[in-house]
């Protein structure tokens, strides 16, 4: 069974830095890796896809890699803003199922 | 890009009574659906997968006759939570499969069960 794993759980950082949110899982036969936002209350936003044939995908300040055979993800986020605030979710595709990790809680202060 | 559509935002019932869940894909067809459930500060648990024209697969654990899900067209989804009891407010998360696999989420939908 998948399991999906996020560090940290929760983050706080100032303005203006760069961070990394890891995410790792068991089961390196995965289809896609897909990284999320999730604003308190709110629905799920997709921010990155990546294929497993795929190391990276950019979009914006976000960077998010991935390597299959150590079954790891990483998501970049360059220059963080205030609004960067929320919980990051990476979810792992297999074959008939997405498996969440339980999200890193990311504050960024002004 | 494609949307998902979930209605209500917020619900709030008594206990008993049914409440139910709409799930759309608003601009392209959805063969595939999923049905999450998140409790706080838990991750989103996967309670069933529904396709179209066919009956839903459940997860380990989640009673059917409890959660109903209907899948009866390509852009719709419903999940009725039946005999509803406090136990069952939690935040409930659509998505739909779409285009090049991506995976597309509703807003979510808010119970309370008083």
């Amino acid at each position: 069974k998948q399991e999906v794993t996020q560090i940290p759980a929760a983050l706080s950082v100032p303005e203006g830095e760069n961070l990394v949110l890891n995410c790792s899982f068991t089961d390196s036969a995965i289809y896609n890796l897909q990284w999320f936002r999730q604003d308190p209350g709110k629905g799920l936003t997709s921010l990155l896809l990546i294929q497993s044939s795929q190391r990276e995908q950019t979009s914006g300040r976000l960077n998010a890699s991935l390597d299959k055979s150590s079954g790891r993800s990483t998501l970049y986020i360059a220059a963080s803003q205030p609004g960067d605030s929320a919980t990051y979710l990476c979810a792992v595709r297999g074959y008939s199922t997405l498996t969440f990790g339980k999200g890193t809680m990311l504050l960024v202060s002004p | 890009g494609a949307v998902v559509s979930q209605h209500p935002s917020r619900v709030i019932c008594k206990s008993g009574t049914s409440v139910k869940i709409e799930c759309r894909s608003l601009d392209f067809q959805a063969t595939t659906m999923f049905w999450y459930r998140q409790f706080p500060k838990q991750s989103l648990m996967l309670m069933a997968t529904s396709n179209e024209g066919s009956k839903a697969t459940y997860e380990q654990g989640v009673e059917k006759d409890k959660f109903l899900i209907n899948h009866a067209s390509l852009t719709l989804s419903t999940l009725t939570v039946t005999s509803a009891h406090p136990e069952d407010s939690s935040f409930y998360i659509c998505s739909a499969r779409g285009g090049r696999d991506t995976i597309y989420f509703g807003e979510g939908s808010w119970l309370t069960v008083v």
